[in-house]
């Protein structure tokens, strides 16, 4: 069966600070991959979504970026982060029109 | 462009009780919908999905009804459990690419025991 993975859990950062969060897929190749970020209280935002290796779709002008280097291995990352980049970040894997969600990430910027 | 919403923010019921969560559809073209459950701290898990060439479909506990003449969708939760308490979202395939859903703004559905 396939499993989806995302690390760390939870993530503290001061403003300024680089970003990586890590998100991988086992139980299935050339899935379709994205990354989500959900505010407080709030509804799912996507941020990019990958159809393929170094393919990379930004849904959103901000201050983050994504990348895939292997089939099944999404990352999102920042530079510098904003007070703003505050919020609990979902990678989901999909083949087709579902999608499956990671247990997610929260971060907080400091 | 499209949206996917849902008619109320929250919903308390009684433990035991059915639960009824809506949802309004603005494409008339989507031909899939996915209801997902989001409880508190996680990932949204996937509960239940229907395509357009059906007007119902169950699962355990749960039933999700299509009505295509209305634009409207909606998940009952048969004896709801504790357990049901969760933020509760529809999604359909965006209009640009298949390869993405749009999602509902999410209800949250609060069990009273």
């Amino acid at each position: 069966s396939q499993t989806i993975h995302q690390w760390p859990a939870t993530l503290v950062q001061p403003v300024g600070s680089p970003l990586s969060l890590e998100c991988t897929v086992e139980g299935t190749s050339n899935p379709n991959l994205y990354w989500y970020r959900q505010a407080a209280g709030r509804g799912l935002q996507l941020l990019f979504y990958s159809v393929g290796i170094g393919q990379i779709s930004s849904e959103v002008p901000q201050n983050l970026s994504a990348s895939r280097p292997q089939d099944r291995q999404f990352i999102l990352s920042s530079k510098k982060l904003l007070l703003s980049d505050s919020g609990f970040y979902l990678c989901a894997w999909g083949q087709g029109l579902e999608q499956y969600f990671g247990p997610g990430t929260r971060l907080t910027v400091t | 462009g499209e949206s996917v919403g849902l008619h109320l923010p929250t919903l308390s019921v009684q433990e035991g009780d059915n639960s009824i969560i809506n949802c309004a559809y603005s494409n008339s073209a989507s031909d899939y919908f996915i209801w997902y459950k989001q409880e508190s701290g996680k990932g949204p898990q996937f509960i239940i999905d229907i395509r357009s060439n059906m007007d119902k479909r169950q699962g355990q506990r749960v039933t999700v009804l299509l009505n295509k003449t209305v634009k409207h969708l909606s998940l009952q939760i048969a004896a709801t459990q504790p357990g049901d308490s969760a933020v509760y979202f529809c999604a359909e395939p965006d209009t640009g690419a298949n390869s993405k859903l749009t999602f509902g703004k999410g209800i949250t559905l609060s069990v009273r025991p």
